[in-house]
């Protein structure tokens, strides 16, 4: 069964700083992989998706993931944080049902 | 589109009182999945339906949880009776054909049990 790892529950960056938020997988076949972004009381929002169409997929708001299958790795990429971006951020895993991970609350200091 | 939709946002009652949440889906998904939301377990997948026919219930905690799609566009989750251990942020998501594509979540049911 496939499964997915986040690294790190919480991350906490500058105004401008690099956003970094680390995801492995584990599945059998070739996965669909997925990040999620959730905002204080609101539900989970796509972010991006990687069908394997290319391995680095842009996302809204400026984010993208870069797919590494050597690695097992989807990281979730920011070159400029804002304190909009603070929220909670899942990654996810498909390859027959969808798996999410435990989630990285990212803040963002001024 | 409206999005998916859960009703009520918030509900708080008493332990032993039974519990309803609803959701209702975007127009043309089959796929309907109930998750459960808290900080010690984070966020969990209870049940999820594909046309209408339950397709994984491994996640239910128990007997006293339900869950059933009366329709294609709507879906219900019991408690009863409920418990304070069940106070949670209970999530409903749908998507088109599975979980190959993305799901779209609703805004989600606060629930307080006393």
């Amino acid at each position: 069964a496939q499964s997915v790892t986040q690294l790190g529950s919480h991350v906490s960056v500058s105004e401008g700083a690099l956003v970094l938020l680390r995801c492995n997988y584990s599945s059998s076949v070739p996965p669909y992989l997925f990040w999620y972004v959730q905002y204080p009381n609101q539900g989970l929002q796509l972010l991006l998706k990687y069908t394997s169409a290319a391995t680095l997929v842009k996302g809204i708001n400026g984010f993208e993931a870069e797919f590494k299958k050597s690695e097992t790795s989807f990281h979730l990429t920011k070159p400029s944080a804002h304190m909009s971006d603070a929220a909670e951020y899942f990654c996810a895993v498909s390859d027959n049902d969808m798996r999410f991970g435990a989630g990285t609350r990212l803040t963002v200091k001024p | 589109d409206a999005g998916v939709i859960q009703s009520p946002r918030h509900e708080v009652t008493e332990m032993g009182q039974e519990v309803t949440l609803r959701c209702k889906l975007i127009s043309g998904h089959n796929s309907l999945f109930w998750y459960r939301q808290t900080m010690m377990r984070g966020l969990e997948l209870l049940i999820y339906f594909n046309n209408n026919v339950p397709i994984d219930d491994s996640g239910m905690p128990e007997d006293r949880f339900s869950a059933k799609m009366p329709n294609a566009s709507f879906s219900t989750l019991k408690i009863q009776p409920s418990e304070p251990r069940d106070s949670a942020v209970y999530f409903c998501a749908s998507s088109f054909q599975s979980s190959y594509n993305e799901q779209f979540f609703g805004p989600g049911t606060r629930l307080t049990v006393l």
